[in-house]
C-alpha cells in the first residue's frame, strides 16, 4: 500500500512565481516529513524537513507546512526560478524506515 | 567527504545469475535503506536497518536479502535475478533524527 502519495506527477510554472508541491500519507505514526530533490542520474538530495510537532518550517525559498489533521503536506518554493526544475519527492519517516511518494516533476519556464 | 558511495555504478546480468550491491558510508549513520526506482515511478524501500546486526523488510523486500554486519556497510544481494528487478538502486544513510544521504545509485539490467 502506498503511504505517502503525491498525486500530481508534473507541475509547471512561470519563472517569479509560486510553486505549491502536494503531499498526502495515510500512516498517522509518521512523525517526520522531509523533501528531497532530484536530477536524472544523481541521488536524491536533502531539500527541508518538517517535524510533526510544527506546521510550518521556513528556508529561504523554501517553505513546508503540515496539516496533520488532514495528513497533507506542502511544499511552495517562493519565487521560482529555472534551476528549481527537478523531481521533487515528499518522505515520511516514523524515525525506523522513511517512505517516499512517487514524485513530482517541477517544471520552471524561464 | 565520501559519504556514501554505491558500487558499481552500472551493471547487466543474465537471468538467474546473483550479485551483491555495495554501499559503504563514512558518517557514522546508525540508519541505512536501500531503495529501488522504476521508470517513472518513486522510490520503494527494499530493506533498512537500524544499526549493526538489525535489518528488516521494507515495501517490496522479495528476491533481496541484506545484511548489516558493521555500521558502515549495508550490501543488496540479489540471488536470482529477474527481469522484473531492472531498476535503479539507491542506498541511503541517516541518523535517528536528520535528513537521509543518498547514494549516486546504481543502474541495474537484467535480461
Amino acid at each position: 500500500d502506498q503511504q505517502v502519495k503525491q498525486n500530481s506527477p508534473s507541475l509547471s510554472v512561470q519563472e517569479g512565481r509560486i510553486s505549491i508541491l502536494n503531499c498526502d500519507y495515510t500512516n498517522s505514526m509518521f512523525d517526520y516529513f522531509l523533501w528531497y530533490k532530484k536530477y536524472p542520474a544523481e541521488g536524491p538530495t536533502f531539500l527541508i524537513s518538517i517535524s510533526s510537532i510544527k506546521d510550518k518550517n521556513e528556508d529561504g525559498r523554501f517553505t513546508v507546512f503540515l496539516n496533520k489533521s488532514a495528513k497533507h503536506l506542502s511544499l511552495h518554493i517562493v519565487p521560482s526560478q529555472p534551476g528549481d526544475s527537478a523531481v521533487y519527492f515528499c518522505a515520511a519517516s516514523d524515525y525506523n524506515d522513511m517512505r517516499f511518494g512517487a514524485g513530482t516533476r517541477l517544471t520552471v519556464k524561464p | 567527504n565520501a559519504g556514501v558511495t554505491q558500487t558499481p555504478k552500472f551493471r547487466i546480468l543474465k537471468i538467474g545469475q546473483s550479485m551483491t550491491l555495495q554501499c559503504a558510508q563514512d558518517m557514522n549513520h546508525n540508519y541505512m535503506y536501500w531503495y529501488r526506482q522504476d521508470p517513472g515511478m518513486g522510490l520503494k524501500l527494499i530493506y533498512y536497518s537500524v544499526g549493526a546486526g538489525i535489518t528488516d523488510k521494507g515495501e517490496v523486500p522479495n528476491g533481496y536479502n541484506v545484511s548489516r554486519s558493521t555500521t558502515e556497510d549495508f550490501p543488496l544481494r540479489l540471488e536470482l535475478a529477474a527481469p522484473s528487478q531492472t531498476s535503479v538502486y539507491f542506498c541511503a544513510s541517516s541518523s535517528r533524527t536528520t535528513e537521509a544521504f543518498f547514494g549516486q545509485g546504481t543502474r541495474l539490467t537484467v535480461v
